[in-house]
């Protein structure tokens, strides 16, 4: 089946400091990638849409200034967390669309854990 | 919007028997699917099981069953003959039209004892 790769699987950064999250479809070529957060036993949360070659669509109370993404291939999405904080620690995961119709799988990739110290 | 219910916080099954995570949904939209995430410890998410809203059966993939009640929109999972594996976070989630969009649930964590 299709893969989704992301990397690094875990970073530590300090305070102040970027930090940029790659999103990779390995075999097919993927248009939309969604961005997700999820803190420690909670749910994932949509943060963001990103579409190739235009601007990523944000869900409400998500900072873009904050949470830079960048779609600039049809296999790769990046999220960059701008001058993080130790709130920002969190486990960031995204899931490729392929374009075709809603088939019942989506394709996530293995999660990525930030720490911010 | 779309919103997900998952009341059981966390689940005991022993080896070998089945088990019934629960999920509810509620969405105005006519046309959406619903899915079943296992998250392990590692992160990963795993793709379970997939119904869409205008399939008249319940979707099974192996020892996964869903149990589709679109009347009272529910969408549980049966897991059948428990296996320690099955240790994990599960998340029900919800997407319509043609859209990859998930809205997940609070999710469940089960655990297989021996």
């Amino acid at each position: 089946g299709a893969v989704v790769s992301q990397h690094p699987s875990w970073v530590i950064c300090k305070s102040g400091t970027s930090v940029k999250i790659e999103c990779r479809s390995l075999d097919f070529q993927a248009t939309t990638m969604f961005w997700y957060r999820q803190f420690p036993k909670q749910s994932l949360m949509l943060m963001a849409t990103s579409n190739e070659g235009s601007k990523a669509t944000y869900e409400q109370g998500v900072e873009k200034d904050k949470f830079l993404i960048n779609h600039a291939s049809l296999t790769l999405s990046t999220l960059t967390v701008t001058s993080a904080h130790p709130e920002d620690s969190s486990f960031y995961i995204c899931s490729a669309e392929s374009g075709q119709e809603n088939t019942g799988e989506l394709f996530f990739g293995e999660g990525s854990r930030l720490t911010v110290l | 919007a779309q919103k997900i219910t998952q009341t059981q916080p966390g689940m005991f099954v022993q080896e070998k028997e089945a088990v019934t995570l629960d999920c509810t949904y509620d969405t105005s939209d006519q046309s959406y699917g619903l899915f079943w995430y296992k998250q392990p410890s590692s992160g990963e998410m795993i793709f379970l099981i997939y119904q869409g809203s205008y399939d008249e059966q319940n979707a099974t993939e192996g020892r996964y069953s869903l149990n589709f009640q679109k009347a009272r929109k529910s969408a549980n999972l049966v897991i059948s003959a428990s296996q320690l594996g099955d240790s994990a976070m599960y998340f029900c989630a919800v997407n319509t039209g043609t859209a990859s969009k998930l809205t997940f649930g609070t999710g469940t964590r089960l655990q297989v004892t021996l």
